[in-house]
Protein backbone atom coordinates (compact mmCIF):
# COMPACT_ATOMS: atom_id res chain seq x y z
CA UNK A 1 0.00 0.00 0.00
CA UNK A 2 1.31 3.18 -1.00
CA UNK A 3 2.32 5.46 1.61
CA UNK A 4 2.29 9.37 2.35
CA UNK A 5 3.16 10.67 6.02
CA UNK A 6 2.50 14.32 7.04
CA UNK A 7 4.46 15.64 10.11
CA UNK A 8 3.19 17.31 12.39
CA UNK A 9 -0.63 16.39 11.94
CA UNK A 10 -1.00 20.12 13.96
CA UNK A 11 0.59 22.82 14.71
CA UNK A 12 -0.09 26.37 16.52
CA UNK A 13 1.99 29.03 14.91
CA UNK A 14 2.67 32.31 15.71
CA UNK A 15 2.31 35.14 13.31
CA UNK A 16 5.25 36.14 11.78
CA UNK A 17 6.54 33.08 12.80
CA UNK A 18 8.32 30.32 10.50
CA UNK A 19 6.45 27.23 10.14
CA UNK A 20 7.41 24.04 7.97
CA UNK A 21 5.38 21.22 7.07
CA UNK A 22 7.25 17.65 6.22
CA UNK A 23 6.15 15.28 3.92
CA UNK A 24 7.48 11.36 3.37
CA UNK A 25 6.63 9.21 0.25
CA UNK A 26 7.33 5.42 0.43
CA UNK A 27 5.96 5.11 -2.77
CA UNK A 28 8.75 5.57 -5.35
CA UNK A 29 7.35 8.16 -6.99
CA UNK A 30 8.48 11.42 -9.30
CA UNK A 31 5.41 13.47 -8.65
CA UNK A 32 5.01 15.34 -5.34
CA UNK A 33 2.30 18.15 -4.40
CA UNK A 34 1.37 20.72 -1.58
CA UNK A 35 -2.13 21.72 -1.73
CA UNK A 36 -4.40 23.44 0.99
CA UNK A 37 -7.98 23.34 1.90
CA UNK A 38 -9.84 26.20 3.45
CA UNK A 39 -12.74 25.48 5.59
CA UNK A 40 -15.92 24.06 2.82
CA UNK A 41 -13.43 24.47 0.10
CA UNK A 42 -12.12 22.00 -2.08
CA UNK A 43 -8.35 21.16 -2.49
CA UNK A 44 -5.75 24.25 -4.35
CA UNK A 45 -2.15 23.38 -5.27
CA UNK A 46 0.64 25.52 -4.04
CA UNK A 47 3.68 24.23 -5.04
CA UNK A 48 4.67 20.71 -6.75
CA UNK A 49 8.08 18.97 -7.78
CA UNK A 50 8.49 16.26 -10.28
CA UNK A 51 12.00 15.77 -9.44
CA UNK A 52 14.67 15.96 -6.62
CA UNK A 53 15.85 19.06 -6.07
CA UNK A 54 13.29 21.03 -7.99
CA UNK A 55 10.48 22.92 -7.49
CA UNK A 56 7.52 24.59 -9.34
CA UNK A 57 4.99 26.58 -8.08
CA UNK A 58 1.25 25.59 -8.08
CA UNK A 59 -2.08 28.22 -8.34
CA UNK A 60 -1.52 30.20 -5.16
CA UNK A 61 2.23 29.97 -4.18
CA UNK A 62 2.43 33.38 -2.59
CA UNK A 63 3.66 33.08 1.31
CA UNK A 64 5.06 29.65 0.30
CA UNK A 65 8.50 28.06 -0.36
CA UNK A 66 9.10 24.11 -1.00
CA UNK A 67 11.81 22.30 -0.97
CA UNK A 68 12.62 18.63 -2.39
CA UNK A 69 15.52 17.34 -1.02
CA UNK A 70 15.36 13.85 -2.12
CA UNK A 71 12.52 11.72 -3.73
CA UNK A 72 10.68 10.82 -0.62
CA UNK A 73 11.22 14.06 0.83
CA UNK A 74 9.06 17.57 0.27
CA UNK A 75 8.49 20.43 2.43
CA UNK A 76 6.33 23.46 2.39
CA UNK A 77 7.81 26.75 4.14
CA UNK A 78 5.91 29.59 5.44
CA UNK A 79 8.75 31.83 6.61
CA UNK A 80 6.77 34.31 7.68
CA UNK A 81 2.89 32.61 8.75
CA UNK A 82 0.25 34.76 8.49
CA UNK A 83 -3.62 34.63 9.80
CA UNK A 84 -4.87 33.81 6.70
CA UNK A 85 -1.90 30.98 5.98
CA UNK A 86 -4.61 28.45 8.61
CA UNK A 87 -5.22 25.72 6.57
CA UNK A 88 -5.37 22.09 6.36
CA UNK A 89 -2.50 20.97 4.26
CA UNK A 90 -2.15 18.12 2.11
CA UNK A 91 0.74 16.52 0.59
CA UNK A 92 0.28 14.08 -2.37
CA UNK A 93 2.04 11.94 -4.58
CA UNK A 94 2.22 10.53 -7.68
CA UNK A 95 3.69 7.97 -10.46
CA UNK A 96 4.46 9.06 -13.94
CA UNK A 97 1.74 7.35 -15.28
CA UNK A 98 -0.57 9.30 -13.27
CA UNK A 99 -3.62 6.62 -12.50
CA UNK A 100 -4.33 7.48 -8.80
CA UNK A 101 -2.52 10.27 -6.67
CA UNK A 102 -2.29 9.28 -2.81
CA UNK A 103 -2.67 11.72 -0.22
CA UNK A 104 -1.60 12.53 3.27
CA UNK A 105 -3.75 12.56 6.24
CA UNK A 106 -3.18 16.31 6.53
CA UNK A 107 -1.66 18.75 8.66
CA UNK A 108 -3.86 21.04 10.45
CA UNK A 109 -2.17 24.44 10.28
CA UNK A 110 -3.62 27.39 12.78
CA UNK A 111 -1.64 30.78 13.25
CA UNK A 112 -2.67 32.69 15.71
CA UNK B 1 -7.12 28.01 -17.78
CA UNK B 2 -8.67 24.49 -16.37
CA UNK B 3 -11.97 24.92 -14.03
CA UNK B 4 -14.11 21.86 -12.06
CA UNK B 5 -17.85 23.22 -10.60
CA UNK B 6 -19.86 21.10 -8.35
CA UNK B 7 -23.11 22.64 -8.07
CA UNK B 8 -24.40 20.62 -5.15
CA UNK B 9 -23.33 21.61 -2.09
CA UNK B 10 -24.98 18.59 0.02
CA UNK B 11 -27.23 15.75 -0.90
CA UNK B 12 -29.42 13.13 1.39
CA UNK B 13 -30.45 9.71 0.73
CA UNK B 14 -31.63 6.95 2.02
CA UNK B 15 -29.55 3.64 2.73
CA UNK B 16 -29.44 1.43 0.08
CA UNK B 17 -30.71 3.23 -2.83
CA UNK B 18 -28.79 5.28 -5.76
CA UNK B 19 -27.41 8.75 -5.73
CA UNK B 20 -26.06 10.93 -8.33
CA UNK B 21 -23.61 13.45 -7.83
CA UNK B 22 -23.30 16.23 -10.92
CA UNK B 23 -19.68 17.82 -11.99
CA UNK B 24 -19.04 19.82 -14.79
CA UNK B 25 -15.35 21.14 -16.04
CA UNK B 26 -13.55 23.53 -18.51
CA UNK B 27 -10.77 22.52 -20.62
CA UNK B 28 -8.76 23.34 -23.51
CA UNK B 29 -6.59 20.48 -23.93
CA UNK B 30 -8.09 17.51 -26.10
CA UNK B 31 -6.76 15.39 -23.56
CA UNK B 32 -7.61 15.57 -20.05
CA UNK B 33 -8.13 13.15 -16.97
CA UNK B 34 -11.10 13.25 -15.00
CA UNK B 35 -11.36 11.96 -11.25
CA UNK B 36 -13.66 11.24 -7.99
CA UNK B 37 -12.33 11.45 -4.51
CA UNK B 38 -13.96 10.90 -1.40
CA UNK B 39 -13.05 12.75 1.95
CA UNK B 40 -14.17 11.12 4.59
CA UNK B 41 -15.09 12.39 8.31
CA UNK B 42 -11.48 11.86 9.87
CA UNK B 43 -10.38 14.28 6.50
CA UNK B 44 -8.92 11.22 4.58
CA UNK B 45 -8.77 11.49 1.11
CA UNK B 46 -9.38 8.50 -0.89
CA UNK B 47 -9.22 8.06 -4.80
CA UNK B 48 -12.47 6.46 -6.44
CA UNK B 49 -12.48 6.31 -9.80
CA UNK B 50 -10.96 7.90 -12.88
CA UNK B 51 -11.84 8.67 -16.27
CA UNK B 52 -10.09 9.17 -19.77
CA UNK B 53 -11.39 12.00 -21.86
CA UNK B 54 -10.19 9.55 -25.05
CA UNK B 55 -12.01 6.74 -23.65
CA UNK B 56 -16.25 6.44 -24.42
CA UNK B 57 -17.05 3.86 -21.86
CA UNK B 58 -18.14 4.85 -18.88
CA UNK B 59 -15.66 3.71 -15.36
CA UNK B 60 -16.76 1.87 -13.33
CA UNK B 61 -15.33 0.46 -9.78
CA UNK B 62 -17.49 -1.45 -7.29
CA UNK B 63 -20.61 0.23 -6.56
CA UNK B 64 -19.01 3.40 -8.09
CA UNK B 65 -19.55 4.36 -11.80
CA UNK B 66 -19.30 7.47 -13.98
CA UNK B 67 -21.78 8.92 -16.52
CA UNK B 68 -18.80 10.85 -19.01
CA UNK B 69 -21.00 12.93 -21.76
CA UNK B 70 -17.94 14.40 -22.85
CA UNK B 71 -20.22 16.89 -25.50
CA UNK B 72 -21.71 18.27 -22.10
CA UNK B 73 -18.15 18.62 -20.45
CA UNK B 74 -19.78 16.79 -17.85
CA UNK B 75 -18.40 13.70 -15.48
CA UNK B 76 -21.65 12.88 -13.14
CA UNK B 77 -20.62 10.18 -9.80
CA UNK B 78 -23.14 7.57 -9.59
CA UNK B 79 -23.24 5.44 -6.43
CA UNK B 80 -25.53 2.34 -6.41
CA UNK B 81 -26.59 0.52 -3.33
CA UNK B 82 -25.17 3.46 -0.46
CA UNK B 83 -24.06 2.34 2.43
CA UNK B 84 -23.71 4.35 5.92
CA UNK B 85 -19.92 4.75 5.55
CA UNK B 86 -20.77 6.47 1.84
CA UNK B 87 -21.32 9.30 3.77
CA UNK B 88 -18.33 12.07 3.18
CA UNK B 89 -17.71 14.81 1.26
CA UNK B 90 -17.26 13.91 -2.61
CA UNK B 91 -14.55 16.06 -4.92
CA UNK B 92 -14.01 15.90 -8.42
CA UNK B 93 -10.90 16.81 -9.84
CA UNK B 94 -9.55 16.96 -13.28
CA UNK B 95 -5.59 16.68 -15.16
CA UNK B 96 -5.04 17.78 -18.32
CA UNK B 97 -2.73 16.48 -20.69
CA UNK B 98 -0.27 18.55 -22.37
CA UNK B 99 3.14 19.09 -21.96
CA UNK B 100 3.40 19.21 -18.19
CA UNK B 101 2.99 15.47 -16.90
CA UNK B 102 3.54 16.58 -13.57
CA UNK B 103 1.07 18.72 -12.80
CA UNK B 104 -1.03 18.77 -10.20
CA UNK B 105 -5.34 18.57 -10.07
CA UNK B 106 -8.12 20.97 -10.18
CA UNK B 107 -10.73 20.26 -7.94
CA UNK B 108 -13.77 20.95 -7.20
CA UNK B 109 -15.70 22.34 -4.00
CA UNK B 110 -17.15 19.21 -3.29
CA UNK B 111 -20.86 17.68 -2.42
CA UNK B 112 -21.37 16.58 1.34
CA UNK B 113 -23.37 13.39 0.85
CA UNK B 114 -25.30 11.94 3.70
CA UNK B 115 -26.99 8.52 4.01
CA UNK B 116 -29.49 7.56 6.36
CA UNK B 117 -31.04 4.19 7.64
Amino acid sequence: EAAVTQSPRSKVAVTGGKVTLSCHQTNNHDYMYWYRQDTGHGLRLIHYSYVADSTEKGDIPDGYKASRPSQENFSLILELASLSQTAVYFCASRDREGTEVFFGKGTRLTVV
Amino acid sequence: AQKVTQTQTSISVVEKTTVTMDCVYETRDSSYFLFWYKQTASGEIVFLIRQDSYKKENATVGHYSLNFQKPKSSIGLIITATQIEDSAVYFCAMREGGNNYAQGLTFGLGTRVSVFP
